[in-house]
């Protein structure tokens, strides 16, 4: 079965720092990995995927995610925070012979002027 | 570009009472599927649809229905609510079946409250 951990309820850090939102998952067979960002009252947008290929993926907002297929890792990384990251972030999975997305629990991103 | 839309965005409904959120795509997506999100549990999917005339259970199907007549339309009944089923709801759809590369595009949510 397909499962998604997000060991943070709550990343907090200074505008200007660099980010991280820690994703780790578990499927069988090989991955596809997604992030999705949900602001206050909207539904979920699409930031980032691994699909093959190179294990740095960037992304929409300056957003980037490393995949390390030995961690079973994929976390999402931003160099310069700004305030307006602030809002949750969603990792998600799905197993290259399925259909369904299985997602993380959420970690709310709070960005600090 | 329209997206995925869902009616309506706020409703609140006695327990018991039977209601329908209404679910359309325009993108011509096969995959379409009803999640719902709660507090800490991120997002857990109730029912989805692999093409016209085709639906299947999710991880919480109970107290859920799903039809698929036409492509475009994925709409979700509630039999006779609950106050567990208070939660924000979201319609999604995804173009293809078999192509796991592909993303998932997500509606605006709908808000329900079961007193």
């Amino acid at each position: 079965a397909q499962s998604v951990a997000q060991p943070e309820d709550q990343v907090n850090v200074a505008e200007g720092n660099p980010l991280t939102v820690k994703c780790t998952y578990s499927v069988s067979g090989n991955p596809y990995l997604f992030w999705y960002v949900q602001y206050p009252n909207r539904g979920l947008q699409f930031l980032l995927k691994y699909i093959t290929g190179d294990n740095l993926v960037k992304g929409s907002y300056g957003f980037e995610a490393e995949f390390n297929k030995s961690q079973t890792s994929f976390h999402l990384k931003k160099p310069s925070a700004l305030v307006s990251d602030s809002a949750l972030y969603f990792c998600a999975v799905r197993a290259n012979y399925g259909q369904n997305f299985v997602f993380g629990p959420g970690t709310r991103l709070s960005v600090l002027p | 570009n329209a997206g995925v839309t869902q009616t309506p965005k706020f409703q609140v409904l006695k327990t018991g009472q039977s209601m329908t959120l209404q679910c359309a795509q325009d993108m011509n997506h096969e995959y379409m599927s009803w999640y719902r999100q709660d507090p800490g549990m991120g997002l857990r999917l109730i029912h989805y649809s692999v093409g016209a005339g085709i639906t299947d259970q999710g991880e919480v199907p109970n107290g859920y229905n799903v039809s698929r007549s036409t492509t475009e339309d994925f709409p979700l009944r509630l039999l006779s609510a609950a106050p567990s089923q208070t939660s924000v709801y979201f319609c999604a759809s995804t173009p293809g079946t078999g192509v796991s590369g592909n993303t998932i595009y997500f509606g605006e949510g709908s808000w329900l409250t079961v007193v």
